[in-house]
């Protein structure tokens, strides 16, 4: 049983699209993490939510906790935004689940 | 600009071979994390510390220990390195709490 769903797993855009990638989760969290890894890269996280929403640039995060549903946004999108996106929650204090990430190709 | 370091980006080890990695953060974080990742299986917790000399096991221990014994630094320790430990082995650290989590850039081990 995944913990972390993420949805897709694998997408294909045109250059300057909308990018939606979601995320489900089915324990109590205390703050969801959307994190990024470029190939043969390290992890960069993106945001760190617990209610609401946040913006950084031409990326948005949405959570909705009664839904236990949270949304990565990419507007304009770009060849360098390709890369893994990866969920992942915080539970228990200390630990993580994490999604198995969604692997993003934008075309020029 | 905060920073979780670890000390080689690949490494290249024989089958029975006793492998050390490490990982050093700069940001003066309780909790530390060693993750494993494989294509198709994610992040996969190995161990865990959430201060000096406190370690949890995480989902697959097996095969691995660990070290802490100053709270910038976490060591990650394959005592007897076998082929099926080839991995990306990734480091992490957060503070208590609803911190962010910072990850190093990452070992690749080949284990031949």
């Amino acid at each position: 049983k995944n913990e972390v769903e993420q949805s897709p797993q694998n997408l294909t855009a045109q250059e300057g699209e909308f990018i939606t990638i979601n995320c489900s989760y089915s324990v109590g969290i205390s703050a969801l993490h959307w994190l990024q890894q470029h190939p043969g890269g390290g992890i960069v996280s993106l945001f760190m939510l617990s209610s609401g929403k946040k913006k950084h640039g031409r990326l948005i995060a949405t959570i909705n906790i009664q839904e236990k549903h949270s949304s990565l946004h990419i507007t304009a999108s770009h060849p360098r935004d390709s890369a893994v996106y990866i969920c992942a929650v915080r539970y228990n204090f200390n630990k993580f689940y994490f999604g198995s990430g969604t692997k993003l190709n934008v075309k020029p | 600009d905060v920073k979780v370091t670890q000390s080689s980006r690949y490494l290249v080890k024989r089958t029975g071979e006793k492998v050390f990695l490490e990982c050093v953060q700069d940001m003066d974080h309780e909790n530390m994390f060693w993750y494993r990742q494989d294509p198709g299986l994610g992040l996969r917790l190995i161990y865990f510390s959430y201060d000096v000399k406190m370690k949890e096991k995480g989902d697959i221990p097996e095969g691995y220990s660990v070290s802490r014994e100053k709270k910038e630094r976490f060591s990650l320790i394959l005592e007897s390195a076998s082929t099926n430990q080839t991995s990306m082995y990734l480091c992490a650290s957060s503070s208590e709490g609803r911190g962010k989590l910072f990850f190093g850039s990452g070992t690749q081990l080949s284990v031949l």
